[in-house]
């Protein structure tokens, strides 16, 4: 069975520090790793995935993900915060050739930047 | 933008009723994919239209059910509501793209 854990239900970051979002997942063969960001009253906006490749994954608004195969973990990053970077994050997995329906989202990690 | 469209964006009803949400994927986009999202059971997936016909199936009550009409748009139907039923209803379509969602509240 697959799985994908956010052990931070909250992180607290002041503008201009960088931040890391904590994401591990469980998944049986290669897997594939999703960042996506919900703003106050929003859906779901996409920010970046991993399928194959660079370990480094860059994607919108400064954001970069780094996959580690060895700890089986994904944690998105950004050199220097913004507040309007606050929202909640969410990380998601699905197993490499499955069904995009298959898709686990984490608990999510609520994101405080705080001028 | 997405590209997703939802209405309506809030709900708001009594128990024991019925209600439809409504989804547009993004243009060229053949599948549907609906999510309920709440705040003790997180974001799930229900089920998944491609081209009009069911593909797949989630953690989707018996109460609940979808349609993907033949111009792609796609129904929610929940009947019979309860409180519990109180969340935020996505639906995406292919390529990540989701929509602003509807609030349903049930009182």
């Amino acid at each position: 069975a697959q799985s994908v854990a956010q052990p931070e239900d909250q992180v607290n970051v002041a503008e201009g520090n960088p931040l890391t979002v904590k994401c591990t997942y469980s998944v049986s063969g290669n897997p594939y790793l999703f960042w996506y960001v919900q703003y106050p009253n929003r859906g779901l906006q996409f920010l970046l995935k991993y399928i194959t490749g660079d370990n480094l994954v860059k994607g919108s608004y400064g954001f970069e993900a780094e996959f580690n195969k060895s700890q089986t973990s994904f944690h998105l990053k950004k050199p220097s915060a913004l507040v309007s970077d606050s929202a909640l994050y969410f990380c998601a997995v699905r197993a490499q050739y499955s069904s995009a329906s298959k898709i686990i989202f984490g608990s999510g990690t609520r994101l405080s930047i705080r001028p | 933008d997405s590209g997703v469209t939802q209405t309506p964006k809030h709900l708001i009803t009594a128990t024991g009723q019925r209600v439809t949400l409504r989804c547009s994927p993004r243009s060229g986009d053949l599948s549907v994919y609906w999510y309920q999202q709440s705040l003790d059971q997180g974001l799930q997936f229900l089920i998944q239209y491609y081209n009009g016909e069911e593909r797949a199936k989630g953690n989707i009550l018996e109460r609940f059910s979808a349609q993907q009409f033949p111009d792609l748009h796609s129904e929610l139907n929940l009947s019979s509501l309860e409180l519990g039923d109180s969340a935020l209803y996505f639906c995406a379509s292919s390529g990540n793209q989701f929509g602003q969602g509807t609030r349903l509240t049930v009182v």
